[in-house]
């Protein structure tokens, strides 16, 4: 069963307008969740995240929000610019010590149109 | 620059045939991550290895094993290639300790096709 999932798989948005990217986990035991960009043809790369002691996390442009209570985080771009357009994979740590495995979610294909 | 790298972006392989892909990265890094990414399934964990010669399994570890003779390498090796691991295929490291341990830093990949 996937324990965390993106029900997303797409979102266009116009350049300059906020995209707003989400998340669902089912695992309360979770204590730390990223989010990661990926372009076509190379590796994903960290992009932000969140303790689960915090509610917010700001860096520059992005902004992560989690909702503990109803299991959810969103990803917030303002402004959208076209170099934003990418696949976007939110991932949880399982909380079980120095492994740092990460489960992560399907991926929300991001467009944004200049 | 934390560098990974891996020994093909594009292998053609025929069922049956064992497979090996390789993965390198320069950071002095402890743990080391095997993941498949497939369309509406995202990144799965195969196997990953948190020091030289230990290895755990991941969430999709069947028809798969992995070698980590140095710290720097991680080798994962199709023992017997079928059509359904035609994937894309992603290695990724970290540190060991402090937050940071959950920011993986990845290769470009290996697209994996089995005919």
């Amino acid at each position: 069963d996937q324990q965390v999932k993106q029900n997303s798989p797409s979102l266009s948005v116009q350049e300059g307008r906020i995209s707003i990217l989400n998340c669902d986990y089912t695992n309360s035991m979770f204590d730390y969740f990223l989010w990661y960009k990926k372009y076509p043809a190379e590796g994903p790369t960290f992009l932000i995240s969140i303790s689960s002691i915090k509610d917010k996390n700001e860096d520059g442009r992005f902004t992560v929000f989690l909702n503990k209570s109803a299991k959810h985080l969103s990803l917030h771009i303002v402004p959208s610019q076209p170099g934003d357009s990418a696949v976007y994979f939110c991932a949880a740590s399982e909380g079980s010590g120095n492994t740092g495995k990460l489960i992560f979610g399907q991926g929300t294909t991001l467009q944004v149109k200049p | 620059d934390v560098k990974v790298t891996q020994s093909s972006r594009y292998l053609v392989k025929r069922t049956g045939e064992k497979v090996f892909l390789e993965c390198v990265q320069d950071m002095d890094h402890e743990n080391m991550f095997w993941y498949r990414q497939d369309p509406g399934l995202g990144l799965r964990l195969i196997y990953f290895s948190y020091d030289v010669k230990m290895k755990e399994k991941g969430d999709i570890p069947e028809g798969y094993s992995v070698s980590r003779e140095k710290k720097e390498r991680f080798s994962l090796i199709l023992e017997s290639a079928s059509t359904n691991q035609t994937s894309m295929y992603l290695c990724a490291s970290s540190i060991l300790t402090g937050t940071r341990i959950y920011e993986q830093y990845f290769g470009p990949g290996t697209r994996l096709t089995v005919t």
